[in-house]
């Protein structure tokens, strides 16, 4: 079974300054996908970035990008120029494709600080 | 993309009681996912809503304390019924994009559910 494993259960970082959450997962497969969601207070589940594992180029949305280690089966996100509106928790998910459920981390809850 | 609506938001609800779920989705799709998102807690499967068949659930979810429909490619409901206060969670609905992201799962709003 596939495993997603986040070790960093809370963190923090000054405006505008820049951090990186970590993720690790587990799996024998060779073609899958993985995403960062963001959930804040609301609750509604927001797409980040996503990368796919036959991609070696790292995925990258404004603010947002990656540090995908296929090898080490690692998957960190880094968060540049920090904002007020990027506090909430941030879980690491992985899948097979669309028609396959969703493993998620455990989530690290991010604090931005003014 | 995919766009979800998922009613009702919130409920408080008695225990003993049922409450049902319910995720209607902008077009047609052949998945539809049902998590629990305890408190404080990640997401955690309940079951795989396909058109046409029986859900699949996971390990330690039944029918009986969940049913789920699926009558068509854009409607779905979960029940959780005789509710206990260890019910309480938010329950969140997913399904695939189409196209060039048919391989991200959406979610909706989510149903924040307590239960006294």
């Amino acid at each position: 079974a596939q495993t997603v494993t986040q070790s960093q259960p809370e963190m923090s970082v000054q405006e505008a300054e820049t951090v990186t959450l970590s993720c690790t997962y587990d799996t024998s497969e060779n073609n899958y996908y993985l995403f960062w969601y963001k959930q804040p207070p609301s609750r509604q589940m927001i797409l980040v970035i996503r990368q796919e594992a036959y991609k070696q180029q790292n995925a990258t949305e404004n603010r947002f990008s990656v540090n995908f280690q296929k090898a080490a089966k690692s998957f960190s996100l880094k968060i540049s120029d920090s904002q007020l509106g990027d506090t909430a928790m941030y879980f690491c998910a992985f899948s097979f494709s669309g028609n396959t459920p969703l493993v998620f981390g455990k989530g690290t809850r991010l604090s931005v600080i003014a | 993309s995919a766009v979800i609506s998922q009613k009702p938001s919130r409920d408080i609800c008695q225990r003993g009681t049922s409450l049902t779920i319910q995720c209607q989705v902008d077009s047609q799709v052949t998945m539809m996912f049902w998590y629990r998102q305890q408190p404080g807690q990640s997401l955690t499967l309940i079951a795989t809503a396909n058109q046409g068949s029986e859900a699949t659930y996971e390990s330690g979810f039944v029918i009986d304390k969940f049913p789920i429909s699926r009558p068509n490619l854009t409607f779905s409901t979960l029940t959780v019924s005789n509710m206990s206060p260890e019910d309480s969670s938010i329950y969140l609905c997913s399904v695939a994009g189409t196209g060039s992201t048919k391989n991200i799962q959406y979610f909706g709003a989510g149903t924040r559910l307590s239960v006294l």
